[in-house]
């Protein structure tokens, strides 16, 4: 079994700052997705990530694939309100065709 | 272009009922999952459909759960009979199929069993 650990599990923080969740595995994975959901709504893919080192913007987000393809992490600079949300990283391990979730980040931005 | 839609978006049914949810993936879209979300928590994987066959249902508790894709549209998740641990939102996603691993969620079905 695949299992994705995101920390940390809550944050809760003043508009304007910095933030960095973590997803870690000891497992590798052909890619890995970062998603984020609302209450009431289903998940909502954000970035997918394939090359180890790889690194993604955008807009105030920046996601990095770590070298070995077991770790990823996802920054977010300036949060806002509307940042809020549960936020789960995804893994695609070599030969499955359904994502492994991680247990989620669950960021409260304050205004 | 229409999401995922399931329904109903809500149900509350007693211990030891039936209950069933309703998929209709985008159109288009031959990868069909049904997906578990306890409060707080990540989904985790029901059962995976690729148009009608059901080619991952390792993590569906077969003894209660079922599932079904006629025709490769539309999904049926039924749970029979229920109890109180089925507490969760069922989620159900669908993607192109062999060349993408994008999921689309639909909104999901919340289901409380009192």
């Amino acid at each position: 079994t695949q299992l994705l650990e995101q920390s940390p599990q809550f944050l809760s923080i003043q508009e304007g700052e910095n933030l960095t969740v973590y997803c870690n595995s000891s497992s590798v994975f052909s890619s890995l997705q970062w998603y984020r959901q609302e209450p009431g709504e289903g998940p909502v893919l954000l970035v997918t990530v394939v090359t180890g080192g790889e690194v993604k913007k955008l807009k105030r987000l920046t996601f990095q694939f770590g070298d070995a393809r077991k770790d990823s992490s996802l920054h977010i600079t300036a949060a806002q309100p509307g940042d809020t949300g549960l936020y789960l990283c995804a893994g695609l391990g070599t030969g499955r065709r359904a994502l492994t979730f991680g247990s989620g980040t669950r960021l409260q931005v304050q205004p | 272009e229409a999401g995922v839609v399931q329904s109903p978006r809500y149900k509350i049914i007693e211990k030891k009922q039936p209950v069933a949810f309703w998929c209709n993936p985008i159109s288009g879209h031959n990868t069909l999952y049904w997906y578990l979300q306890n409060l707080g928590q990540g989904p985790e994987l029901l059962i995976r459909y690729e148009n009608e066959e059901a080619v991952d249902d390792s993590q569906l508790p077969k003894d209660r759960f079922s599932a079904e894709r006629l025709k490769g549209v539309d999904s049926t998740l039924k749970i029979q009979p229920a109890e109180l641990g089925d507490s969760a939102v069922y989620l159900c996603a669908s993607s192109l199929g062999m060349s993408s691993t994008e999921a689309f969620f639909g909104q999901g079905t919340r289901l409380t069993v009192v």
